[in-house]
């Protein structure tokens, strides 16, 4: 079982350049989150989908946008890179319907997109 | 506001020893908490949850505890070993049904 596949796994940009990370998953999930892990800081959510075609905002968005054509990928994009984007971007997903509190909720992790901005 | 913290953010134990990692939650409405692992170069890894029904919950080789009166959660691992090193993360589900996630603890294990 592949789970969440993320790519690439690394990636060096320079300020203003865009680029896009791409996240699958072959579970059927209906959500899934980007998060950015820095250090000290723990994960962070940037945006979040409910389901194919949704998107939402999380705790950190601004410099982000993401899309959800289908349900088995969830796109973040970069449209202007800058030096304070550098972090590990974890994409995860998980069958959580809203409200409910339980295994259904358990996030599955990708292995990362190590990305630096010059 | 929501936070979850880590009392330690290093831990080291010698091989074969047991391992107690600490979390201290802040919202008294949260109702599931999910202890995570995550190796060096790779992504989370779901270890342990447990809901707030309940006071413990047993893996293999992990207990997870949750003492609601002081909203505190720990990770218990038995006989702790080298592939055990790793940071450790609890997470709390909020009511908007999103996970909020502690900073972590290192464990580091001695041979």
């Amino acid at each position: 079982n592949a789970g969440v596949t993320q790519t690439p796994k690394f990636r060096v940009l320079k300020t203003g350049q865009s680029m896009t990370l791409l996240c699958a998953q072959d579970m059927n999930h209906e959500y899934m989150y980007w998060y950015r892990q820095d250090p000290g800081m723990g994960l962070r959510l940037i945006h979040y989908s409910v389901g194919e075609g949704t998107t939402a905002k999380g705790e950190v968005p601004d410099g982000y946008n993401v899309s959800r054509l289908k349900k088995q990928n969830f796109l973040l994009g970069l449209e202007s890179a800058a030096p304070s984007q550098t972090s590990v971007y974890f994409c995860a997903s998980s069958y959580a319907p809203h409200g409910f509190s339980g295994p259904r909720n358990i996030q599955y992790f990708g292995a990362g997109t190590r990305l630096s901005v010059l | 506001g929501e936070s979850v913290g880590l009392h330690l953010p290093t831990l080291s134990v010698q091989e074969g020893d047991n391992s107690i990692i600490n979390c201290a939650y802040s919202n008294s409405a949260s109702d599931y908490f999910i202890w995570y692992k995550q190796e060096s170069g790779k992504g989370p890894q779901f270890i342990i949850d447990i809901r707030s029904n309940m006071d413990k919950r047993q893996g293999q080789r992990v207990t997870v505890l949750l003492n609601k009166t002081v909203k505190h959660l720990s990770l218990q691992i038995a006989a702790t070993q080298p592939g055990d090193s790793a940071v450790y993360f609890c997470a709390e589900l909020n009511q908007g049904g999103k996970l909020i996630f502690g900073q972590g603890t290192e464990l580091s294990v001695k041979p």
